[in-house]
């Protein structure tokens, strides 16, 4: 079982819509970062959480560590939020991360 | 500005050819990473280095090799071992290794081999 599991593996919606992915893992982790792939292959960090929540501009993301679970909503979608969304787990005593496999995000106008 | 380089964007080689790709940071991070991307699968590390002159296997370093003799530079060289080289190769950085550190990426070098 993978440790770290991303839902939906796809998403269309159409602009203007509220968008949620979700991120589930199975270990303690010490902080959670999600992530923006573009298509062109470029990966840009969103957010670290370690606990609660953050904002910036039309985008959310919160953490629940009791339930092991992390969400990204965006607010008001546009189209340029096509992308892969990825989120990666950060342990305590590990240099390394560890990736989801992503969400790909269509956002039609 | 301050950034992550990777070149070139696409690169092809024949099989049996060793190639290395290039990174370069700006950014004044100890900690760098190669991670591999193949489709419908999440991002493999290779190698990471915390410091200059340090680096360690990731979870899939065979066929792989690296250096690290500058801090701005860590280049990948992948050998005809790796049984299966065709893949998208992201560089990353970040001002020290561990958990709540933010990682930054290059633009990614797309390696075909023929």
């Amino acid at each position: 079982k993978n440790e770290v599991e991303q839902s939906p593996q796809n998403l269309t919606a159409q602009e203007g819509e509220f968008i949620t992915i979700n991120c589930s893992y199975s270990v303690g982790i010490s902080a959670l970062h999600w992530l923006q792939q573009h298509p062109g292959g470029g990966i840009v960090s969103l957010f670290m959480l370690s606990s609660g929540k953050k904002k910036h501009g039309r985008l959310i993301a919160t953490i629940n560590i009791q339930e092991k679970h992390s969400s990204l909503h965006i607010t008001a979608s546009h189209p340029r939020d096509s992308a892969v969304y990825i989120c990666a787990l950060g342990r305590g005593g590990s240099e390394k991360l560890v990736f989801g496999k992503g969400t790909k995000l269509t956002v039609n106008p | 500005d301050g950034g992550i380089t990777q070149s070139p964007k696409y690169l092809f080689r024949k099989e049996g050819q060793n190639v290395t790709l290039s990174c370069e940071q700006n950014l004044n991070h100890d900690a760098m990473y190669w991670y591999r991307q193949d489709p419908g699968q999440g991002l493999r590390l290779i190698y990471y280095s915390q410091i200059v002159n340090d680096f360690q296997k990731g979870d899939i370093a065979e066929g792989y090799s690296v250096s690290r003799e500058k801090k701005e530079s860590f280049p990948l060289t992948v050998t005809s071992a790796q049984k299966n080289p065709t893949a998208f190769y992201l560089c990353a950085s970040s001002i020290a290794s561990g958990p709540y550190n933010e990682q930054f990426f290059g633009p990614g070098t797309r390696l075909t081999v023929l």
